[in-house]
């Protein structure tokens, strides 16, 4: 079946440096690739996404860049801080099948002071 | 996701019995999800449904069941038929084909 492979599965930063989360997928048609951010406890919220038809979207201190023909995609984020520590979890929607999406098995991202 | 609602917050089961979880959604959107997050592990489809008395098996559906009468609901009943239900369950909803967003979730604990 369809897969989405995520690495790391956990990553330490110091404030201030970039972080890096990478993703690849198995179906070629996916053409919708979102990232959610989950805090402990709490329900994954969408950071960012990407639709095929662009290479790279920024927002801010989080950017995401997407390769179609390698068939991956990764998160970068800036200047990070102690509030980024998180779980993040990449996804790719399968095409035709009603907004189905196949997640990522999540990167625990620890940023310490 | 304010407008995607989820109750409990938690739930305790006792061996063979069923559980419903609620998932309700004031957005107006089409599609709605159920996944279960098992501890340090992504999120499973166990259905989903696009439209409204319509709803698909995802990945995990066995000794789950849910219903779609209305638009704004979609409930989840595990069944003693799941042996190893305790998870956290989170709902998800999205316009048709679109980015999903996601409720509080339910902690579901067997006893």
């Amino acid at each position: 079946g369809e897969n989405v492979e995520q690495h790391p599965s956990t990553l330490s930063v110091q404030e201030g440096d970039s972080a890096v989360i990478k993703c690849t997928y198995s179906d070629s048609a996916s053409n919708y690739f979102p990232w959610y951010k989950q805090e402990l406890g709490k329900r994954p919220q969408l950071i960012i996404d990407i639709r095929s038809n662009v290479g790279e979207k920024k927002d801010q201190r989080i950017a995401v860049t997407l390769n179609k023909t390698a068939k991956h995609f990764s998160l970068h984020i800036t200047e990070t801080q102690p509030e980024d520590s998180a779980v993040y979890f990449c996804a790719a929607n399968i095409y035709n099948q009603g907004g189905k999406l196949i997640f990522g098995q999540g990167t625990e991202l620890s940023v310490k002071p | 996701d304010g407008g995607i609602t989820q109750s409990p917050k938690y739930l305790f089961r006792k061996e063979g019995q069923n559980v419903t979880l609620s998932c309700e959604q004031n957005l107006n959107h089409d599609a709605m999800y159920w996944y279960r997050q098992d501890p340090g592990q992504g999120l499973r489809l166990i259905y989903y449904s696009q439209i409204v008395n319509d709803f698909q098996k995802g990945d995990i559906a066995e000794g789950y069941s849910v219903s779609r009468e209305k638009k704004e609901s979609f409930p989840l009943t595990v069944t003693s038929a799941q042996k190893n239900p305790t998870a956290f369950y989170l709902c998800a909803s999205s316009p048709q084909e679109d980015t999903q967003y996601f409720g509080p979730g339910t902690r579901l604990t067997v006893l």
